[in-house]
């Protein structure tokens, strides 16, 4: 059971270069969602979709994009990446609302910008 | 906007003793969901339980129970029998309205053998 996959785990980048998160989920749910985790500040949204093709904004959207194009996948990208975007991410999915059911999130992405 | 507030950053806890963690929230909905979720060192988050607010009954799950106080907007978690393996992060998150999880900043939670 894959469930919810995240690519890299880890990554380096510098001021400026530009990068692609990939999350996978193999259990054909609705809902996905990109999250960041900085200390002391708990999970913070980013962006979330609820549907294939549909993308929408959290509460930390500045700086990052997102797309949708298959159910499955859930890209978060970081068009030039800021020392400010150091941070752990996490992507979470669930089958509809997070009330109504599970989210199963992935093991997280540590990303430094330097 | 909602918030969710955890006061303690860190407790710890004697192994087999019982524990309680604390968050509040602050919301104006009537209708929402309250979770606790664990993060261990491996980073994976897990849902430990789960509270509607229309449900006055407080939810269990095995050694895990929540006391839940709507007029004080209150979610408090219990963890009986405390095991090394529930030495974590907690993080306390509210879902309203808006269908988006909003977590409180967390607490460290050690157990002593």
């Amino acid at each position: 059971n894959a469930g919810v996959t995240q690519t890299p785990k880890f990554r380096v980048l510098k001021t400026g270069q530009s990068m692609t998160l990939l999350c996978a989920q193999d259990m054909n749910h609705e809902y996905m969602y990109w999250y960041r985790q900085d200390p002391g500040m708990g999970l913070r949204l980013i962006h979330y979709s609820v549907g294939e093709g549909t993308t929408a904004k959290g509460e930390v959207p500045d700086g990052y994009n997102v797309s949708r194009l298959k159910k499955q996948n859930f890209l978060l990208g970081l068009e030039s990446a800021a020392p400010s975007q150091t941070s752990v991410y996490f992507c979470a999915s669930s089958y509809s609302r997070q009330g109504n059911t599970e989210a199963f999130f992935g093991q997280g992405t540590r990303l430094t910008v330097v | 906007a909602q918030t969710v507030t955890q006061s303690q950053p860190e407790m710890s806890v004697q192994e087999a003793e019982t524990v309680t963690l604390s968050c509040t929230y602050d919301t104006s909905e009537s209708d929402y969901y309250l979770f606790w979720y664990k993060q261990p060192p491996s980073r994976q988050m897990i849902l430990v339980i789960r509270q509607e607010a229309y449900k006055q009954q407080n939810a269990t799950e095995n050694r895990f129970s929540v006391n839940f106080q709507k007029a004080a907007k209150s979610f408090s978690l219990k963890i009986s029998d405390s095991q090394l393996g529930d030495a974590a992060m907690y993080f306390c998150a509210y879902e309203g309205g808006s269908e988006k999880l909003v977590f409180g900043k967390g607490m460290k939670l050690t157990v002593n053998p």
